[in-house]
């Protein structure tokens, strides 16, 4: 069935370095894509999203990268900091008219 | 920064009752969702909605589930009988510049049925 996934459910980065977040998706006909963190006890706030027409999108110290290709999209952040440290999620919408959420990484800043 | 509000923060509730959720979205927005988070798990769509009529529903939302906009600018989730599997984090979400595009979220409802 179709799907939104993550490689990774972890990931530690020193401060100051950048992050990389993956995620995969199986529905070919996704067109939509959103990038959202989630804080501990807090709803999801937007982060970045992007087109399938598109390949890269920036926004203020954040970059997603679409591969329709290989249907995979990443979520680069530069220079992170503490107050990154959330549980990220890839989300997609299509065919499916709804926005299907992936499973989500857990992102760690280590000071 | 304008947002989406959720009230109450927390609900606990008997199976069997009827509880009511209650969203006020982002004010200029048209389409409103509820998506719904049982703990470590994935966000899960419940209902859009759009022009007073629910667009799309998911597996989850079933008869025990219904959606009203009785105003201007509340946007409320029923559940007419609670049951046990029904204890999540229940989100509202709007968007202004179309359906499943760019969703501002609340910080959500934790129901919790005993």
């Amino acid at each position: 069935g179709e799907s939104v996934g993550l490689h990774l459910p972890t990931l530690s980065v020193q401060e100051g370095d950048n992050s990389i977040i993956n995620c995969a998706y199986s529905n070919s006909a996704s067109d939509y894509f959103i990038w959202y963190k989630q804080e501990s006890g807090k709803g999801p706030q937007f982060i970045i999203d992007i087109r399938s027409n598109m390949d890269k999108r920036q926004g203020q110290r954040v970059t997603v990268l679409l591969n329709k290709t290989v249907k995979h999209l990443s979520l680069q952040i530069a220079a992170t900091q503490p107050g990154d440290s959330a549980v990220y999620f890839c989300a997609e919408s299509g065919s499916a008219r709804q926005l299907t959420f992936g499973s989500g990484t857990q992102l760690t800043v280590l000071p | 920064e304008p947002e989406v509000t959720q009230t109450p923060s927390h609900q606990v509730t008997q199976m069997g009752q009827e509880v009511i959720l209650r969203c006020v979205p982002i004010s200029n927005h048209l389409y409103f969702y509820w998506y719904r988070q049982i703990l470590g798990q994935k966000v899960e769509f419940l209902v859009s909605f759009y022009n007073n009529e629910i667009s799309e529903k998911s597996e989850i939302f079933d008869d025990q589930f219904s959606v009203e906009r009785p105003d201007g600018s509340n946007f409320t989730l029923k559940i007419r009988s609670t049951k046990l599997e029904d204890s999540a984090m229940y989100f509202c979400a709007s968007s202004k510049q179309g359906m499943n595009e760019k969703l501002f979220f609340g910080s959500g409802t934790q129901l919790s049925v005993l």
